[in-house]
């Protein structure tokens, strides 16, 4: 079965700055891999995802993300960050293979961006 | 727009009550999928479905009903087993799972239901 580890319950960070929220997984077939937002009160949001391909991926809002399989991370990135990133951000794995359907997700990382 | 539609955004329990909570989705995905979401555990899974008429429990199902009589509905019940009901609750739809291109579409989510208990 795969799991899902964010080193980070919280993140706080200054406006403009750098920076990175950890994402570890376990699996013992390949996988694919996610990130989404959740702003409060709301749903979840796709930022990105990396299905197979440049391990390096972009996706909405200037973030990316980082596919290492010996490492077995998935690190999202942002250059630059904006009050607005203040949200809480999810990994999340998929199992390929025929018949996996389910998102195993992380616990979850509070990103707090300082003005 | 096509979009995953929950209702209501917040919801209300007494003591030996069962409540229902609603999941519309007009994106015509057929699987559909039911979560809680507590401070700090992340989201976990209750049922999911990934055709009309058939669901299956997911890591959490205890205390909880699902239906799918329709593609675009899947109603979750909280029934009075479940003991500790106060969580956000979401639900969430993709393209059919399977072998072929569609199937590593990410799944969609609708904006929650807040439970709470009177």
């Amino acid at each position: 079965a795969q799991s899902v580890t964010q080193l980070d319950s919280q993140v706080p960070v200054f406006e403009e700055a750098p920076v990175e929220l950890r994402c570890n997984y376990s699996s013992s077939v390949s996988v694919y891999l996610f990130w989404y937002v959740q702003y409060p009160n709301q749903g979840l949001q796709l930022l990105l995802k990396y299905l197979s391909g440049s391990t390096l991926v972009k996706g909405i809002n200037g973030f990316e993300a980082e596919f290492n399989k010996s490492q077995t991370s998935f690190h999202l990135r942002k250059p630059s960050v904006h009050i607005s990133d203040t949200a809480e951000y999810f990994c999340a794995v998929r199992t390929s293979g025929a018949g996996s359907y389910q998102l195993t997700f992380g616990k979850g990382t509070k990103l707090s961006v300082i003005p | 727009d096509g979009g995953i539609t929950q209702s209501p955004k917040y919801l209300f329990r007494k003591e030996g009550q069962n409540v229902t909570l609603s999941c519309e989705q007009n994106l015509n995905h057929d699987a559909m999928y039911w979560y809680r979401q507590d401070p700090g555990q992340g989201l976990r899974l209750i049922y999911y479905s990934q055709i009309v008429n058939d669901f299956q429990k997911g890591d959490i199902a205890e205390g909880y009903s699902v239906s799918r009589e329709k593609k675009e509905s899947f109603p979750l019940t909280v029934t009075s087993a479940q003991k500790n009901p106060t969580a956000f609750y979401l639900c969430a739809s993709s393209p059919k799972e399977g072998p072929g291109p569609r199937s590593n579409q990410p799944q969609h989510f609708g904006d929650g239901t807040r439970l709470s208990i009177l």
